[in-house]
């Protein structure tokens, strides 16, 4: 079977920096997904990782360690709108996507 | 124009209703998919669909049908369903099914079965 693991839920303040882990354990790795769903609205994607490293787009940042099962998702600069659901997904093998449960971001002022 | 739209967004059936859930896709793809999404749970998948024909059936119960008339859209078909099966319906689309590509949601149908 397939095993997404993140936080439940996840407190900061506004400006400040939250990095949310996923760690993963699946019969097979054709890359990482990140989606954000806000509350009531579509998951949308954020970024993908496929080799080991570090992508930056923006504001936020992911990373993939394929020999640790581990990625995170690194959101600096947080704003009120961040406040939403991050959704970590493992790609096994084509099409298919096990997503974990996904951790709830509350951002403060 | 939205890439993923799904209707309606709200539902309330009884367990002896039929009704039914529409997507439509607007990116031109090839692949589409629905998922299901309990509160606190991972998304489920339960059916995809590539160019019309079905390549996954996730040991969903026969009261879910689904149907594919073309590859822009997507009907789930609901009947006798359970109170358990109360949650956010989700379609996604990807332009293909095979290899990792990435799939855009729609905003889902919030369905209550009473």
């Amino acid at each position: 079977g397939q095993n997404i693991d993140q936080p439940t839920e996840m407190t900061a303040t506004e400006g400040a920096i939250v990095q949310i882990n996923c760690t993963y354990q699946t019969s097979g790795f054709n890359g990482l997904f990140w989606y954000q769903q806000h509350a009531g609205e579509a998951p949308t994607f954020l970024s993908y990782n496929v080799l080991d490293g570090l992508e930056e787009k923006g504001r936020f940042s992911s990373f993939l360690s394929r020999s640790k099962g581990y990625s995170y998702l690194l959101l600096k600069e947080l704003q009120m709108k961040d406040s939403a659901s991050y959704l970590c997904a493992v790609g096994p093998n084509d099409y298919k996507l096990s997503f974990g449960a996904g951790t709830t971001v509350t951002v403060r002022a | 124009e939205t890439g993923v739209t799904q209707t309606p967004r709200h539902l309330v059936m009884g367990m002896t209703n039929k009704k039914s859930l529409k997507c439509e896709q607007h990116l031109g793809h090839n692949a589409m998919y629905w998922y299901k999404q309990s509160a606190k749970k991972p998304l489920e998948l339960m059916f995809v669909y590539s160019l019309e024909e079905r390549v996954e059936n996730n040991s969903v119960p026969s009261r879910f049908s689904p149907e594919c008339p073309n590859s822009s859209h997507l009907f789930l078909h609901l009947h006798t369903l359970q109170p358990e099966d109360s949650a956010l319906y989700l379609c996604a689309s990807s332009q293909d099914y095979r290899g990792q590509e990435t799939q855009y949601f729609g905003p889902g149908t919030r369905l209550l079965v009473l």
